[in-house]
């Protein structure tokens, strides 16, 4: 059975960047991807974007190039979130999320989810 | 890209079947058979219920069912339970390697 478990909750100031991480165990050898969506208080999901850590090219939403990056080691099944020029928007819990690469990374299983909260 | 359009809320009584909708475009579900479905209860992570449009995956009532037609995936609750009181979000394949969600449909059991 696949797990995903995130890092703790964070509290960051305006204008400052945060790094979630995502670790993964079990499930079966195929190429997956991880993909991050993240969910504002009170509203629905939204997908980030992604990465095949196997090949090490992530994807990203338009409304997050430029200040979103995302990386993964294969090595060790971690995957990383790191969203940078923080406002109170970005407020929400993100999740981190597996599916096979050949589903584009459609979500299987989820993590527990990790509450960033943007405050001065 | 705007999010897919769903139903902000559906109701049904405890035996009842509902269906729920989730319209998008010829580029995300009408173009692709990868539409999932994941239910979430307040407080906790999306659990998917339906993958590429009509798998169940394992561990989950064949009471959910999905189906697509045109633009529109739809999700069928039948036997509808008071557990199955949740927020429902369906998600498609959308292109060049991303993926879209719908706004949620809050299902109210009567």
């Amino acid at each position: 059975q696949v797990q995903l478990v995130q890092s703790g909750a964070e509290v960051k100031k305006p204008g400052s960047s945060v790094k979630v991480s995502c670790k993964a165990s079990g499930g079966t050898s195929s190429t997956y991807e991880i993909t991050w969506v993240r969910q504002a208080p009170g509203q629905g999901l939204e997908w980030m974007g992604g990465i095949v850590p196997m090949f090490g090219r992530a994807n990203y939403a338009q409304t997050f190039r430029g200040r979103l990056t995302i990386t993964a080691d294969d090595s060790t099944s971690a995957a990383y979130m790191e969203l940078n020029s923080l406002t109170s928007e970005d407020t929400a819990i993100y999740y981190c999320a597996r599916g096979r690469a050949a589903r584009f990374g459609l979500p299987d299983h989820w993590g527990q989810g990790t509450l960033v909260t943007v405050s001065s | 890209q705007s999010a897919l359009t769903q139903p902000r809320s559906v109701s049904g009584s405890p035996g009842q079947a509902v269906t729920m909708s989730c319209t998008g475009t010829s580029s995300d579900v009408g173009r692709y058979n990868y539409v999932s479905w994941y239910q979430q209860y307040p407080g906790k992570a999306p659990k998917l219920i339906i993958s590429d449009v009509t798998n169940r995956p394992s561990g989950v009532p064949d009471r959910f069912s999905g189906s697509k037609s045109g633009n529109t995936a739809s999700l069928t609750i039948s036997g509808l339970q008071a557990d199955d009181e949740a927020n429902y979000y369906c998600c498609s394949y959308a292109g060049s390697y991303t993926l879209i969600f719908g706004g949620g449909t809050k299902l109210t059991v009567l």
